[in-house]
């Protein structure tokens, strides 16, 4: 059975940078069917595509948030990871990792993580 | 503001039929897949329909899902009270070259 487990700081500084981890499980991220990506929601507010990744390093993300994100992966952990800098309070959220199924015309995260609170503050 | 636009609330009584809207434009719902999440109170979302109608595995029929248009739909068949939850739809936008979600519907079994 496929999991997925975020990790990473519960609290970052203002200005400073977000890094998390997602270590997959029950399957190969070296997977040519799918993508990676993760996903956030403010307190409140609704789900944000932050971005996905491809195990050959191939990443695209939401252009609201280009400049300051970058998704990587390692395939020899089985792990990808999220860096968003520059953070203000508005970026805390929970942030969700997925798999990702994205071949036009059908796109869907099929498997998420728990989930993993990141709250901005000094 | 979403781009996929969806009621804020809905509210059905248990065994009856509930729908969930969910409205686009051309360039998402208009020439992609739509796809349906529940969340359900302090879980992660979960995956219930994708390709519009399309079922995952587990995922019970009383879950069905329509598209018309830029618009779609997801149907809620014999309501129970462990299906309130939030909804949310999803669809990748070609001009915004962007997944994106609406803003969700927050579904109460009265």
């Amino acid at each position: 059975q496929l999991q997925l487990q975020e990790s990473g700081p519960g609290l970052v500084k203002p200005s400073e940078t977000l890094s998390l981890t997602c270590t997959v499980s029950g399957d190969s991220i070296s997977s040519t069917s799918y993508y990676w990506g993760w996903i956030r929601q403010p307190p409140g507010k609704g789900l944000e595509w932050i971005g996905s990744i491809f195990y050959s390093g191939s990443a695209y993300y939401n252009p609201s948030l280009r400049g300051r994100v970058t998704i990587s992966v390692d395939t020899s952990k089985n792990q990808f990871s999220l860096n968003l800098n520059s953070v203000t309070a508005a970026d805390t959220a929970v942030f969700y990792c997925a798999r990702h199924y994205c071949n036009s015309p059908t796109c869907h995260f099929d498997y998420w993580g728990q989930g993993t609170l990141v709250t901005v503050s000094s | 503001q979403s781009v996929l636009t969806q009621p804020p609330s809905a509210s059905g009584t248990p065994g009856q039929r509930v729908t969930i809207s969910c409205s686009g434009s051309s360039s998402n719902i208009g020439s992609d897949y739509v796809c349906w999440y529940q969340r359900l109170p302090g879980t992660a979302p979960k995956l219930l329909i994708y390709s519009n109608n399309q079922r995952p595995s587990g995922v019970p029929d009383r879950f069905s899902g329509s598209k018309s248009g830029t618009s779609a739909s997801l149907a809620i068949s014999g309501l129970r009270s462990e299906d309130e939850a939030h909804y949310y739809c999803a669809a990748w936008d070609d001009s915004l070259s962007s997944f994106l979600f609406g803003g969700g519907t927050e579904l109460t079994v009265l």
